[in-house]
């Protein structure tokens, strides 16, 4: 069976600090991965998604970036934090046949 | 654009049924969905259903869809206190492959 991974669990961090947040999927080959972000517990911002490796593509503009060194890896990353990147941060896999998305546990990121 | 509107709260009796309903914009989606979140945790699939379907059951939630009105809702027998979450409905995308769009959830909330 599948299953999602993302770590940390928590994480605080300073202002202008940087950031990488880790998503694995293990038990299914070449899935579409997804990066969400949802604000105050309330509605999801999707962020980047990817269809294969080394394709990303940025729904919102921003100071994060993703990438996809491997093909169930997926990695958020920031060069320096802002206040407004706090937020509960999503992984997500797709495999594309019903467009049906399964979610990781999430990370909860604090910037101070 | 593509649209998935739902209300913010809704409480219920434990025993009642909950009925949650959304509308969504895209006539074209393939297909609609519902997921749970409980406090802190990620996305759970509950459900989906195929845009040419009317109804769909599985134990205690039934969903309805009527597509001449884009309605779509999820009604859960039985609340009990374990149902109480934020539910979110979504829609397939047409604008881009693999994506769904999501609604901004409804906290179920139940009462004794």
């Amino acid at each position: 069976s599948q299953t999602i991974h993302q770590w940390p669990v928590t994480l605080v961090q300073p202002v202008g600090s940087p950031l990488s947040l880790e998503c694995t999927v293990e038990g299914t080959s070449n899935p579409n991965l997804y990066w969400y972000r949802q604000a105050a517990g309330r509605g999801l911002q999707l962020l980047f998604y990817s269809v294969g490796i080394g394709q990303i593509s940025s729904e919102v503009p921003q100071n994060l970036s993703a990438s996809r060194p491997q093909d169930r890896q997926f990695i958020l990353s920031s060069k320096k934090l802002l206040l407004s990147d706090s937020g509960f941060y999503l992984c997500a896999w797709g495999t594309g046949l019903t467009d049906t998305q399964y979610f990781g546990p999430g990370t909860r990121l604090t910037v101070l | 654009g593509e649209d998935v509107e739902q209300s913010l709260f809704l409480s219920v009796r434990e025993g009642d049924s909950s009925v949650i309903n959304c509308t969504y914009t895209d006539s074209s989606s393939t297909y609609l969905y519902w997921y749970k979140q409980e406090p802190g945790a990620g996305l759970q699939l509950l459900t989906y259903i195929f845009s040419n379907m009317d109804m769909k059951q599985d134990q205690r939630l039934t969903v309805l869809l009527n597509k001449k009105d884009k309605h779509l809702s999820l009604r859960i027998a039985d609340t009990q206190t374990g149902d109480s979450a934020i539910y979110f409905c979504a829609e397939s995308s047409r604008s881009s492959a693999s994506k769904i769009i999501f609604g901004s959830g409804t906290r179920l909330s139940i009462r004794p």
